[in-house]
């Protein structure tokens, strides 16, 4: 079974300038997550998605950050202006079914972002 | 509101000693509590989980315990080997539909030969 794909590994960019990180979720999986995990740092969740509505994006910076899942399967997330501190690795991940107590949810290998 | 604490790092061992890292966490309800590493350069992957008190998860020789009266899932290992030198982050997620994983800050091990 494939993973979680992620693209591209690795970016750097200036400040003010934007990026975008694509996810693939694992076949099938309805939810789909975006983490931010800051050096030195646990992951901290920007949003989440069921099939292709928003569950929680609370955390989320909206006035930089947005992304989107229309068709419910493979993600976008994306950094408009980019600042110093969102460097970071951003992390997809998808689970099979959000109802299900203690359901696994499984990690792409991150995208790596270098704010310069 | 719902958070995980985890002892401070570094943790630096020699091969086959014990380890231990402590893991607490604060939640509503009866939360899945879980274990992740994240080897050098690699995305996070599911060490363990427990979804009930008592529960016992383990996986390649590490055990944790969910322990709902002290409130805590430690990680163990009777032996480590310099392979398990990793991030080990532990985390908690709610029974709620539309809740996703909190993850404690992470504990670095390192184990030398």
């Amino acid at each position: 079974e494939a993973g979680v794909a992620q693209s591209p590994r690795y970016k750097i960019i200036e400040k003010r300038q934007s990026v975008a990180f694509w996810c693939n979720p694992i076949s099938g999986h309805a939810t789909l997550y975006w983490y931010q995990q800051i050096l030195g740092q646990g992951p901290k969740l920007l949003i989440q998605f069921q099939n292709n509505g928003v569950v929680d994006d609370s955390q989320l910076p909206k006035d930089r950050f947005s992304a989107e899942r229309l068709k419910g399967v493979d993600s976008t997330l994306k950094i408009q202006p980019a600042k110093l501190e969102d460097s970071a690795v951003y992390l997809c991940a998808s689970s099979l079914k959000e109802l299900i107590a203690g359901n696994t949810i499984y990690f792409g290998e991150g995208s790596w972002l270098t704010v310069v | 509101g719902d958070s995980v604490t985890q002892m401070e790092g570094p943790v630096t061992l020699s091969e086959e000693a014990f380890l231990t890292i402590n893991c607490t966490y604060t939640a509503t309800g009866y939360p899945s509590l879980f274990w992740y590493v994240q080897y050098p350069g690699e995305g996070l992957q599911l060490l363990l989980k427990a979804t009930k008190a008592d529960d016992k998860g383990s996986n390649k020789g590490f055990e944790a315990t969910y322990r709902k009266e002290t409130t805590s899932f430690h990680l163990e290992k009777g032996s480590v080997q310099v392979s398990d030198s990793a991030v080990y982050f532990c985390a908690l997620k709610r029974s709620q539909a539309g809740t996703a994983l909190i993850f404690g800050k992470g504990t670095t091990l390192s184990v030398s030969s």
